[in-house]
């Protein structure tokens, strides 16, 4: 897989459920970063875990960051409709201690709440 | 993190037209950059720009690419001649102080 692939590729619940997105990276990063997209829209930062960290939370985001299995997950919980949208992991790759390197985009996951 | 504006929101050219796109960022902010999203594709990186420079670019961003900060305030992406590939949603992208990256509302360009 490339770098920052999420699975599920669509993931479809009723509201009030939780959804867990996942992503996967191949090299060495500093940080990852989670944006979501509404159809369409621009890109809208989430949540930023740095590769020392394992978990943070703001709000219903629950993210996890596991460097030895190269994965990172995303959790939103007690879901609503608003929150439809395409989720995607973002990587910066851990060179020479910057954090202010390209970003390596996965496919996203597309998420639809019904109401 | 405030807003910052891209315009035009949308660009229609002909294929071999030059093109400017233009971002607006607040004037604290440190690193910039270009992505692209064609439609159904991932992100895409372009160029990250600091200090006035390159600092790195993309198999993409070739000799038909450039960016500028002319004067200070707007940050611009030029693509000189246009390609029916060029056709995509192009993001600039920002970080301040911190390592999160901002991006701006985007610029949908149609290449006919």
């Amino acid at each position: 897989s490339q770098q920052g692939e999420e699975d599920p590729q669509a993931l479809s619940i009723q509201e009030g459920e939780n959804a867990t997105m996942n992503c996967s990276y191949k090299t060495s990063i500093n940080n990852l970063q989670w944006y979501r997209q509404n159809s369409g829209r621009g890109l809208v930062h989430l949540i930023l875990i740095r590769s020392n960290e394992r978990e943070k939370h703001s709000g219903r985001l629950r993210v996890t960051l596991d460097t030895s299995k190269k994965s990172s997950s995303l959790l939103i919980t007690a879901s609503r409709a608003a929150d439809t949208a395409s989720y995607f992991c973002a990587t910066i790759p851990n060179a020479g201690g910057t954090s202010y390197g390209k970003l390596t985009f996965g496919q996203g996951t597309i998420l639809t709440v019904h109401p | 993190e405030p807003e910052v504006t891209q315009t035009p929101s949308h660009q229609v050219t002909q294929m071999g037209q030059e093109v400017i796109l233009r971002c607006v960022p607040i004037s604290n902010h440190l690193y910039f950059y270009w992505y692209r999203q064609i439609l159904g594709q991932k992100v895409e990186f372009l160029v990250s720009f600091y200090n006035n420079e390159i600092s790195e670019k993309s198999e993409i961003f070739d000799d038909q690419f450039s960016v500028e900060r002319p004067d200070g305030s707007n940050f611009t992406l030029k693509i000189r001649s246009t390609k029916l590939e060029d056709s995509a949603m192009y993001f600039c992208a920002w970080t301040g102080f911190g390592d999160t990256q901002y991006f701006g509302p985007g610029t949908r360009l149609t290449v006919l």
